[in-house]
């Protein structure tokens, strides 16, 4: 999978907006972005993904560059349990049959309350 | 169950021992993942099944480790003669198709071991 930068980590204030930014300049023509969350002490939950519109489900949104070398994931109002770690993720099915899904270090969230 | 499941949830054992963990994927599920994850660490990526072609065993640490899946559903991650190092928890992931990277994965809750 290509690789993915995030901030290791960022803070938001309870009932705020949230935009966690990750930067994928050497993403290619065919890799899905994909967010991911780890609550602690929990496994990993899929959040969002997408290709290239941006896309909105009832967790969250993903805002998709132009160039798609970056995105954002917007959570549109933080609460106290979406304190996390948040991983973004490329995902693409290379030829030889692997298909990995590679994770970074993501971005830890803290929500104050 | 609607989910992954995993047993057991927690394990400890001596060092030396074999440890069997094992994996129950969502049902229909064809792909599926180990990782395992140190404390404070991120997710090391351990093991890829998908349906009936030679798994990925590329992240598997050493040959102490292996897994199988079988008949396609259930897999069991063992890790013989174990060491400290080995302390971490142990995540299992289903995914429905390996149709490109449109797909989402799901987790379990995990297998913490711990060798003493």
């Amino acid at each position: 999978d290509a690789k993915t930068t995030q901030p290791n980590s960022m803070e938001s204030n309870e009932e705020e907006p949230v935009h966690l930014p990750c930067n994928h300049s050497t993403i290619s023509g065919t890799d899905y972005i994909h967010w991911y969350r780890q609550l602690p002490s929990q496994g990993p939950e899929y959040v969002i993904h997408g290709l290239t519109s941006n896309v909105n489900n009832r967790m969250a949104s993903l805002a998709i560059a132009e160039d798609r070398k970056s995105s954002t994931l917007i959570l549109h109002r933080a609460t106290l349990r979406d304190a996390a770690v948040y991983y973004c993720i490329l995902r693409d099915y290379s030829g030889a049959g692997s298909y990995q899904l590679t994770f970074g270090k993501g971005t830890k969230l803290s929500v104050i309350p | 169950g609607a989910g992954v499941s995993q047993s057991p949830s927690n394990k400890v054992t001596e060092k030396g021992k074999d440890v069997e963990l094992r994996c129950d994927p969502i049902s229909g599920h064809t792909a599926l993942y180990w990782y395992r994850q140190s404390l404070g660490q991120g997710l090391e990526f351990l093991i890829y099944f998908q349906g009936n072609s030679a798994p990925d065993k590329s992240g598997l640490p050493s040959d102490r480790f292996s897994a199988e899946r079988t008949g396609g559903s259930v897999s069991t991650l063992t890790i013989q003669r174990t060491q400290q190092e080995d302390s971490a928890v142990y995540l299992c992931a289903s995914s429905l198709t390996m149709g490109g990277g449109n797909t989402e994965a799901f987790f379990g809750q995990g297998t913490r071991l711990t060798v003493v």
